[in-house]
């Protein structure tokens, strides 16, 4: 069964740093793109960033960019989001999601894990 | 950027009733569009890829459809159970938009 399992959110103070890791399980998780999506409080969906699947090609929402750095290792079958210079704005459920298909990262998103939440306040 | 712009932002229909939700695409992103469901609490579930391929397990109710840059999402008979959140995202290039959302809810 394929299964992610977001771990690190919790709270911090305003231009703080946080990193956010997935645990993947379940697939080839080499072969895949995988995503960062959040979900501010009563709000809807915002896609944060993308990494392929060997890591060399990343891509950010203009709303983190300079401040989120995504990566993964793939011989821990984990992908990660390294989140500086945090703001209010960035408070949400942080969910990972692998790509549907291989070889490009230009696929939606099947398999989505439960979420860790980020909380930034003084 | 891409903007994706989702209709309704909220409904109410009844039981049975036909619903469609749509979502128009500021510029050509070809079949690139899916449509997510997010019950209330819930993680997001993929329901529909490339426009219109309904995912494994979900109802033959829902469908998919694009003219042009505007998509569909239509459910046929609405059923309690899909009280929800429904959401589209293009992933022709980055970033990966999703539109703002539609809540459904029953009469």
């Amino acid at each position: 069964e394929v299964q992610l399992l977001e771990s690190g959110g919790g709270l911090v103070q305003p231009g703080g740093s946080l990193r956010l890791s997935c645990a993947a399980s379940g697939f080839t998780f080499s072969n895949y793109a995988m995503n960062w999506v959040r979900q501010a409080p009563g709000k809807g969906l915002e896609w944060v960033s993308v990494i392929s699947g060997r890591g060399g090609n990343t891509f950010y929402a203009d709303s983190v960019k300079g401040r989120f750095t995504i990566s993964r290792d793939n011989s821990k079958n984990t992908l990660y989001l390294e989140m500086n210079s945090l703001r209010a704005e960035d408070t949400a459920v942080y969910y990972c999601a692998k790509a549907q298909g291989t070889m490009t990262i230009y696929y939606d998103m099947d398999v989505w894990g439960q979420g860790t939440t980020v909380t930034v306040s003084s | 950027d891409i903007q994706m712009t989702q209709s309704p932002s909220s409904l109410s229909a009844s039981v049975g009733d036909r619903v469609t939700i749509t979502c128009r695409a500021s510029q050509g992103i070809s079949h690139y569009l899916a449509w997510y469901q997010q019950k209330p609490g819930k993680v997001p579930k993929f329901l529909i890829s490339a426009a219109s391929t309904l995912q494994s397990g979900v109802p033959s109710r829902f469908s998919g459809s694009v003219s042009g840059t505007d998509f569909s999402l239509i459910i046929s008979s609405l059923q309690p159970e899909d009280v929800a959140t429904y959401y589209c995202q293009k992933y022709n290039s980055a970033p990966f938009t999703f539109g703002g959302g539609t809540k459904v809810e029953i009469k």
